[in-house]
């Protein structure tokens, strides 16, 4: 099993400031099989990032996905108020893992 | 516009099964897979497994094995997740997802159905 570990847990952040997630596999995710998502309170997960980078229909570009291998990140170039959530990446191979996840909350 | 739409909130006993189900519309249902993740209260998430929507085919995470069955009615363009055996460790919301491919990302997902076990 693929094990997901995200850091920092915690990112205390202001609007308009930069958000860099970060995201390591145990081991190396094979071509890119990898995906971001956004859960707010209450709410079900929503899709962000595929294929690592790729974003998902209807995702501003303040968000962007990079990386390769066992090392990715998820940025949000200007946080916007909503913002504010919860954010999972996944591994989508034959058995897919969720990492623990990062907040990100306001300062 | 695509819309998975979950059954309702379950409280069950453990020992109990419970079956959710997830009706799809919006889309033709057998060219995606259906996958369930749960999240348990104030946790992360959990992958549960994918069944295909075209041929049946299932792949479950191994420590559900033997407790979990996906299944689904093309007829009505519903999945359906069943547990066994509950333990009080199965309290989670659980959701179902659109998949894409043998191999894919999750784009839409359902609102979620709350279980709870308790004695």
């Amino acid at each position: 099993e693929i094990v997901l570990t995200q850091s920092p847990g915690t990112l205390s952040l202001s609007p308009g400031e930069r958000a860099t997630l970060s995201c390591r596999a145990s081991q190396s995710v094979s071509s890119s099989y990898l995906a971001w998502y956004q859960q707010k309170p209450g709410q079900a997960p929503r899709l962000l990032i595929y294929g690592a980078s790729s974003r998902a229909t209807g995702i501003p570009d303040r968000f962007s996905g990079s990386g390769s291998g066992t090392d990715f990140t998820l940025t949000i170039s200007r946080l916007e108020p909503e913002d504010f959530a919860v954010y999972y990446c996944q591994q989508y191979g034959s058995s897919p893992t969720f990492g623990q996840g990062t907040k990100v909350e306001i300062k | 516009q695509v819309q998975l739409v979950q059954s309702g909130a379950e409280v069950k006993k453990p020992g109990a099964s419970v079956k959710v189900s997830c009706k799809a519309s919006g889309y033709t249902f057998t060219s995606y897979g259906i996958s369930w993740v749960r999240q348990a209260p104030g946790q992360g998430l959990e992958w549960m497994g994918w069944i295909s929507a075209y041929n049946g085919n299932t792949n479950y995470a191994q420590k559900l094995q033997g407790r979990v069955t996906m299944t689904t009615d093309t007829s009505t363009s519903t999945a359906y997740m069943e547990l066994r055996s509950l333990r009080s460790d199965d309290t989670a919301v659980y959701y179902c997802a659109r998949k894409w491919g043998s191999s894919g990302w999750y784009d839409y997902w359902g609102q979620g159905t709350l279980v709870t076990v308790s004695s």
